[in-house]
């Protein structure tokens, strides 16, 4: 079956420490996949899609064929960083249960 | 970019009555909207799928009747909450996409109904 996993329901990191949210997908092929987030009383929004492979808020995130992930990473974590992050195809319109991230003074 | 207004932002009624919520794509056409539910610190859980011109498809265990869901064109969708009970108080939640299969989900800014 086709699927998208985030193994971390919930993540937290000290302010400046860096920070990767886990992404793993169960299909062949080029996958396309998007990260996005929802920040505290905001819409959901798009943050980063892999073929456009720019960094987004200081976020990046390079899908990893030979280990089918499409991990988003980020060198120095800011407490504006705290928020629901999401993976997902573009085909998925079913959310899991993405990851909690809280960035600690 | 694309945008996705959602209307109204909060509402509150009294048990019983009906609301109608509003989600419209204001710079593309949206063959496809979707209807979500979400709860305080959960993730978003899909209710239902609206497909212009045609009936929606709702997911597992979320009432039709209850839900109605009315996609007449390209860039509006409704979710019609029938005879409202406490228990559907919630944070509903819209997406649009557009024609590119391969393109993101946009989100409306979700509706906040109180039932009292």
């Amino acid at each position: 079956a086709q699927r998208v996993t985030q193994p971390e329901k919930l993540l937290s990191v000290f302010k400046g420490a860096p920070v990767e949210l886990k992404c793993n997908y169960s299909y062949s092929g080029s996958p396309e996949l998007f990260w996005y987030v929802q920040y505290s009383r905001q819409r959901l929004q798009l943050l980063l899609r892999h073929i456009s492979r720019e960094s987004i808020k200081g976020f990046t995130a390079d899908l990893n064929k030979g280990e089918t992930s499409f991990h988003l990473k980020k060198p120095f974590a800011q407490e504006e960083d705290s928020a629901m992050y999401y993976c997902a195809p573009p085909w998925m319109w079913y959310f899991g249960t993405g990851t909690s991230l809280t960035v600690i003074p | 970019g694309a945008v996705v207004s959602q209307h109204p932002s909060r509402v509150i009624c009294k048990s019983g009555t009906s609301v109608k919520i509003e989600c419209r794509s204001l710079d593309f056409q949206a063959t496809t909207m979707f209807w979500y539910r979400q709860f305080p610190k959960q993730s978003l859980m899909l209710m239902a799928t609206s497909n212009e011109g045609s009936k929606a498809t709702y997911e597992q265990g979320v009432e039709k009747d209850k839900f109605l869901i009315n996609h007449a064109s390209l860039t509006l969708s409704t979710l019609t909450v029938t005879s409202a009970h406490p228990e559907d108080s919630s944070f509903y939640i819209c997406s649009a996409r557009d024609r590119d299969l391969g393109s993101p989900l946009h989100f409306g800014n979700g509706t906040r109904l109180t039932v009292t």
